[in-house]
């Protein structure tokens, strides 16, 4: 089974630039979610897709962040102005469906992150 | 909201020593729990997750860890470590669908 697949793995930018992550879910998951990881710190959730649409991105910062999902498979994530403090690893991950799991757990599944740096 | 705490942002042991790594959390619901091992350059592996059920969980790799609610931890143990046990150990909680990471445990591994 192939995993989560993120792309460009490494990106330099610099500041006020704009960039743009992709990422594919593994086949047939329903849920997608963004997370941000600084240097030092533990994954911070920027957004969670149930399919196509928005479950939760009250930690997005919608200023200059944006990610669509638009055909409930592969998901971009935007960062348009990006500042020197967005230098971090941006991890995506897909589980396989929240809303029929009856409040038990579906495991979340990691990919290998792209890595930012902000100049 | 729930919250994690990792004891120890690094730790070092030799190899065949106990590894032990801390995790306290708060919740004010039952929480799910998890162990996440990062790699270099990787994105995280789950070593083992806490429910329902058992209280004592055993993962990938030899490592265990054990639920107390009593005293709101979520320890991680291997009896024996091995040189490729070196990574970062996150430890996270999950409770009505919001999930929390948290900062992360460097292991370091002696020959």
């Amino acid at each position: 089974e192939a995993g989560v697949a993120q792309s460009p793995r490494y990106k330099i930018i610099e500041k006020r630039q704009s960039v743009a992550f992709w990422c594919n879910p593994i086949s047939g998951h329903a849920t997608l979610y963004w997370y941000q990881q600084i240097l030092g710190q533990g994954p911070k959730l920027l957004i969670q897709f149930q399919n196509n649409g928005v479950v939760d991105d009250s930690q997005l910062p919608k200023d200059r962040f944006s990610a669509e999902r638009l055909k409930g498979v592969d998901s971009t994530l935007k960062i348009q102005p990006a500042k020197l403090e967005d230098s971090a690893v941006y991890l995506c991950a897909s589980s396989l469906d929240r809303a029929a799991s009856g409040g038990l757990y579906n495991e979340q599944f990691f990919g290998p992150g792209t890595r930012l740096t902000v100049l | 909201a729930q919250s994690v705490t990792q004891l120890g942002s690094h730790v070092s042991v030799s190899e065949g020593a106990l590894v032990l790594l801390r995790c306290n959390y708060s919740s004010s619901v039952p929480p799910y729990l998890f162990w996440y091992v990062q790699y270099p350059n990787q994105g995280l592996q789950l070593l083992l997750k806490y429910t329902t059920g058992a209280t004592l969980v055993k993962g990938i790799n030899g490592f265990e860890a054990e639920f107390k609610k009593s005293e709101t931890s979520f320890h991680l143990t291997k009896p024996s470590a091995h040189m490729s046990d070196a990574a970062e150990y996150f430890c996270a909680v999950r409770s009505n669908n919001d999930m929390r990471f948290g900062a992360g445990t460097r292991l370091t591994v002696k020959p």
